[in-house]
């Protein structure tokens, strides 16, 4: 199984809004709903941002949210902040029942 | 608060062997899965393995099967990675994870990692 796309990269300015999208196939993105997003300051701890498409983790700001159609599953981050800035990854449970992350989009806040 | 921390981490040679661990505190560690992820330098990141709450269950990618064992002791909070026949492409920040309960995609908790570098 190949690792979900994502673009390389994604910029907006504070306060805007941005949309990170996740494409798969119809044996991954496509059949389940156990889709996750992950926010990652390098050097640091990768942090759950959502899971199960859209469901939010107690303590992740509202202003992550997340949408799924078809084989392809979006990342949508409004207001954004400068702390914003980090690598995002998306996950989806793969073929093989296995966890199958995206490649990583870098958010720069400008 | 749950917190992971491993270690374990070093510089190896190809071909050699490494034994990763990571202490968990802060949650009731064995009712979790727990799984193994990795971030290759400049790569994103790459699920390598996960076990089951009680250790009777696990699952490893292509890329370590046959070369890595997870295993767990509950008595100490305590989870491993045993990596043998080691490569260069295992260079990698290791992480582990505790999985929720939706599901095997759902890596709740990170511990900060532990660098393995594979070169001769």
């Amino acid at each position: 199984q190949s690792a979900l796309t994502q673009p390389a990269s994604v910029s907006g300015s504070p306060g805007q809004s941005i949309t990170i999208s996740c494409s798969g196939t119809s044996s991954d993105v496509g059949t389940y709903k156990s889709v996750s997003w992950y926010q990652h300051h390098p050097g640091k701890a990768p942090k759950l941002l959502l899971y199960d498409v859209s469901s939010r983790p107690s303590g992740v700001s509202d202003r992550f949210s997340g949408s799924k159609s078809g084989n392809t599953a979006s990342l949508t981050i409004s207001g954004l902040q400068p702390e914003d800035e980090a690598d995002y990854y998306c996950c989806s449970l793969g073929s093989t029942n296995s966890p199958l992350f995206g490649g990583g989009t870098k958010l720069t806040v400008l | 608060q749950a917190q992971l921390v491993e270690s374990g981490g070093g510089l190896v040679k190809p071909g050699g062997s490494l034994r990763l661990s990571c202490a968990a505190s802060g949650f009731a560690f064995s009712q979790y899965f727990m799984s193994w992820i990795r971030q290759a330098p400049g790569k994103g990141l790459e699920w390598i393995s996960y076990i089951s709450h009680d250790g009777g269950h696990t699952k490893y990618a292509d890329s370590v099967k046959g070369r890595f064992t997870i295993s767990r002791d509950s008595a100490k909070n305590s989870l491993f990675l045993q990596m043998n026949f080691l490569r260069d492409e295992d260079t990698a920040v290791y992480y582990c994870a505790s999985i929720g309960i939706s599901g095997i995609t759902e890596f709740d908790q990170w511990g900060q990692g532990t660098l393995v570098t594979v070169s001769s």
